[in-house]
This record gives C-alpha cells, sequence and structure tokens, in this order.
C-alpha cells in the first residue's frame, strides 16, 4: 500500500484566496483525521471521519474551514478566504477504526498564506 | 480538556547512551498510549504503542507505562545520530490520538 496520499506537498497562495487540501487513506481505513501542526501549538485535530461521516468537527478553528469526505477514498478540506495565520502544516491521517488504534500519516501539505 | 505534556527539549545524549523521553496525561481514563518519531521536515511516524502497565520492548527502544501516575517514557539504548528527531507522544481515551508538543532528542557523535 502506498500509505495516505495528500497533494500539494506545498502550497504558497495569496490572503483572501481560496485552497484545498487533499488526502487519499490507506485502504481499508474506516476513520481519517486532519491535523494541522505549528511549533506554537503543536499537532492539533481539526475533524474526524468515520466511515465516510464527519463525527467531530470542534477542532475546526473557523467558519472559513471545511472538511468534505465524499467516498472511502477521498478527504478535502478547503479554507475560504485563507489568511495568514493559517500558515501551518496540515496533515491528514487515516486508522482502520475511530478509536484508540495507531493512526498513520500522510506527509502532509504546508501551507504558506502571504 | 484532554492534555498531554512533554519537555520540549533539547535533549542531547551522547551516542551510544541511553536516551529517555517523558510524557503525562491528564485523562485518568486514557486506554492507548503512542510513540511517534518526526524527522524536520517530514511526518510524524508509529514507533511504540503501548496499553498496559509495565515495559514493551522492541529492539532499541522500550516504552514504559503508569497509569497510576499517568505516566509514559520511551527508552532509547545505544542512541545513534539518525535517532536525532521531535518524539511525539499520544494518548487516546475513546477518542482519537492528543498529541504532545514533543520531545527534541538530538543524539551528538
Amino acid at each position: 500500500d502506498a500509505g495516505v496520499i495528500q497533494s500539494p506537498r506545498h502550497e504558497v497562495t495569496e490572503m483572501g484566496q481560496e485552497v484545498t487540501l487533499r488526502c487519499k487513506p490507506i485502504s481499508g481505513h474506516n476513520s481519517l483525521f486532519w491535523y494541522r501542526q505549528t511549533m506554537m501549538r503543536g499537532l492539533e485535530l481539526l475533524i474526524y471521519f468515520n466511515n465516510n461521516v464527519p463525527i467531530d468537527d470542534s477542532g475546526m478553528p473557523e467558519d472559513r474551514f471545511s472538511a468534505k469526505m465524499p467516498n472511502a477514498s477521498f478527504s478535502t478540506l478547503k479554507i475560504q478566504p485563507s489568511e495568514p495565520r493559517d500558515s501551518a502544516v496540515y496533515f491528514c491521517a487515516s486508522s482502520l477504526s475511530i478509536l484508540d488504534t495507531e493512526a498513520f500519516f500522510g506527509q502532509g501539505t504546508r501551507l504558506t498564506v502571504v | 480538556q484532554k492534555e498531554v505534556e512533554q519537555n520540549s527539549g533539547p535533549l542531547s545524549v551522547p551516542e551510544g547512551a541511553i536516551a529517555s523521553l517523558n510524557c503525562t496525561y491528564s485523562d485518568r481514563v486514557s486506554q492507548s498510549f503512542f510513540w511517534y518519531r518526526q524527522y524536520s521536515g517530514k511526518s510524524p511516524e508509529l514507533i511504540m504503542s503501548i496499553y498496559s502497565n509495565g515495559d514493551k520492548e522492541d529492539g532499541r527502544f522500550t516504552a514504559q507505562l503508569n497509569k497510576a501516575s499517568q505516566y509514559v517514557s520511551l527508552l532509547i539504548r545505544d542512541s545513534q545520530p539518525s535517532d536525532s528527531a521531535t518524539y511525539l507522544c499520544a494518548v487516546a481515551a475513546n477518542t482519537p490520538l492528543v498529541f504532545g508538543k514533543g520531545t527534541r532528542l538530538s543524539v551528538i557523535a
């Protein structure tokens, strides 16, 4: 298996633009997580899905952030409009089940908003 | 608010020594505990999991768990320069993983 695949690896955009991050989880994994990592706050959970259904989006910082999982093999995280404080590394991770199991991470998307 | 605390470091050890990394957590009902290694500019990589009190060994790595003290640690024996990375402690309590901010380890040749 190729592991969790994220795209793009790097994204530089201007403030106010829409940004869409993409993730393909490991085949057979039922749970998908979006994390954001910054030096100040570490790894923060933004939202997670189980069987393509969003379970908890309380970590999403603002209404500017949205996430979808239209099928078992694809998820998106969208920021509209983007702001400089959104600059971070965004990781997607997947696991066999939603609770208490190992999560496997994609390579991340480094987002820079100027 | 579930919290996982780690000393940010850096923790510097000479090559061949034992590196000891520590983590405390706030949620008493936590059931699963993980150590991830993250090289600079890379994604977190799972290296150890532990679910019950005591020690679990895997090669040069030993994870130790004490649920009464809400404490989990990672020992790295015969440390190598390639072990230099940030080590993230993660905890789950019928929830997705909650991560500490990590401890930066530097192994000096």
